[in-house]
């Protein structure tokens, strides 16, 4: 019962560095999401895609890249990473988008000194 | 500016007693409200929810209250057991969910 698995766990980079975010779901889902949270605020969505081969903005979505090429597998990208991106990153899905609760995986906690 | 609060950071409740735990919002267009459940280290895992055309929805231990003219929700815990102790997040359904801040609940011994 996998549900939903992050890769990795940890990661330190340095500012400027460029690095990917993997997400894989193994229940099917249509919809998946990226989320980012920071100490004394709830999580904030960065894109979100609803289907494979579709992506869309969240409510912070700048400095960031999606890509969902396979139904199961959604990645996200830092091109070019700013200490303001220092955060723990969660991945999520649901089998459709409305009012069904998503399912989270274990978090990415990334610094970028 | 904040659309979903809550309040309180952290709230210490005795084993066995009631852990109520409050959401305020400011859109009365929200129509669909969660609660979460998160561990340390881990992901949030849905606890339990309800819609606008509801005043309340139970399941086991676990209650949440919704009264719409107030633009407030409250979650009951009873009884409050050890394995409650974690964050818990209120989230609203709009096209996307919008996340309180969270309450971290303590229960003790």
């Amino acid at each position: 019962n996998a549900g939903v698995t992050q890769t990795p766990k940890f990661r330190v980079l340095k500012t400027g560095q460029s690095m990917t975010l993997l997400c894989a779901q193994d229940m099917n889902h249509e919809y998946m999401y990226w989320y980012r949270q920071d100490p004394g605020m709830g999580l904030r969505l960065i894109h979100y895609s609803v289907g494979e081969g579709t992506t869309a903005k969240g409510e912070v979505p700048d400095g960031y890249n999606v890509s969902r090429l396979k139904k199961q597998n959604f990645l996200l990208g830092l091109e070019s990473a700013a200490p303001s991106q220092t955060s723990v990153y969660f991945c999520a899905s649901s089998l459709q988008g409305g009012n069904q609760p998503q399912h989270f995986g274990d978090g990415t906690r990334l610094s970028i000194l | 500016d904040q659309q979903v609060k809550q309040n309180s950071p952290s709230l210490s409740v005795q084993e066995g007693r009631i852990s109520i735990l409050n959401c305020d919002y400011t859109n009365s267009m929200f129509d669909y409200f969660l609660w979460y459940k998160k561990y340390p280290a881990e992901g949030p895992t849905f606890l339990i929810s309800i819609s606008s055309i509801k005043d309340k929805n139970e399941d086991g231990r676990f209650t949440v209250f919704l009264n719409k003219s107030a633009k407030h929700l409250s979650l009951h815990i009873v009884p409050s057991q050890p394995g409650d102790s974690a964050v818990y997040f209120c989230a609203a359904q709009d096209y996307q969910l919008i996340w309180g801040a969270g309450t971290k609940l303590i229960i003790k011994p």
